[in-house]
């Protein structure tokens, strides 16, 4: 497709369970973001990667979460034991380098 | 603690008027801005940006001034249309080795009255 592609679009998961969410970027595109949007806040970096290699994974909240890319084009993004205050948008944004970020539509994650 | 600030929730404007969202940062260090406007159910989409070297960029009916001294920023939209209803959300980059990462604000909802 054109645009960067995150699924699925909505997920609910009961407290304690695993959940692993998917986002395929724009084809060609080197740098790929994980952002975290909770309500009524502006999303907040999650981690980077370049190609296959994460070069930053400061603003992941926990250990219960981690990111792969491993073939430096899907990424998958998953949660461990979700609790309820991971309840939030995760966005995913793909870029070339040094230009602006192009974002999917999000997955909108409801821990229960 | 907020190093990009929107400070108004919400704005409400007549269509054909202008519309002025506004933005204040703290960190010195960001050398690069950009807003993005963001529909329900959708992600965010590019807008328009400027440069730290610039104090104004124009596109179309957009325009983004930059006011360094200040740590200020704002974004106009002339004329304003009912389709630009949204919310728009500011973001800065640092410069140097982290100027992938991008702060947002918590964006300001705009909304373009017929």
């Amino acid at each position: 497709g054109a645009g960067v592609s995150q699924s699925p679009r909505y997920k609910v998961a009961k407290r304690g369970q695993d959940v692993a969410l998917r986002c395929d970027p724009i084809s060609g595109h080197v740098s790929l973001f994980w952002y975290q949007q909770a309500l009524g806040q502006g999303p907040e970096f999650l981690t980077y990667f370049q190609n296959e290699a994460q070069l930053d994974k400061s603003g992941l909240p926990s250990d219960r979460f981690f990111a792969e890319r491993p073939e430096g084009s899907v990424s998958t993004l998953k949660i461990q034991r979700t609790q309820q205050e991971d309840s939030a948008v995760y966005l995913c944004a793909s870029s070339l380098t040094d230009t602006e970020a192009f974002f999917g539509q999000g997955t909108r994650l409801t821990v229960v | 603690d907020q190093q990009v600030k929107q400070n108004s929730p919400s704005l409400s404007v007549q269509e054909g008027r202008i519309s002025i969202l506004n933005c204040d940062y703290t960190n010195s260090m960001f050398d690069y801005f950009l807003w993005y406007k963001k529909y329900p159910a959708e992600g965010p989409t590019f807008l328009i940006s400027i440069s730290s070297i610039k104090d104004k960029n124009e596109d179309g009916r957009f325009t983004v001034f930059l006011n360094k001294s200040a740590k200020h920023l704002s974004l106009h939209i002339v004329p304003s249309q009912p389709g630009d209803s949204a919310v728009y959300f500011c973001a800065a980059k640092l410069s140097g080795g982290s100027n992938y990462k991008l702060t947002f604000g918590k964006g300001t909802l705009l909304t373009v009255n017929p």
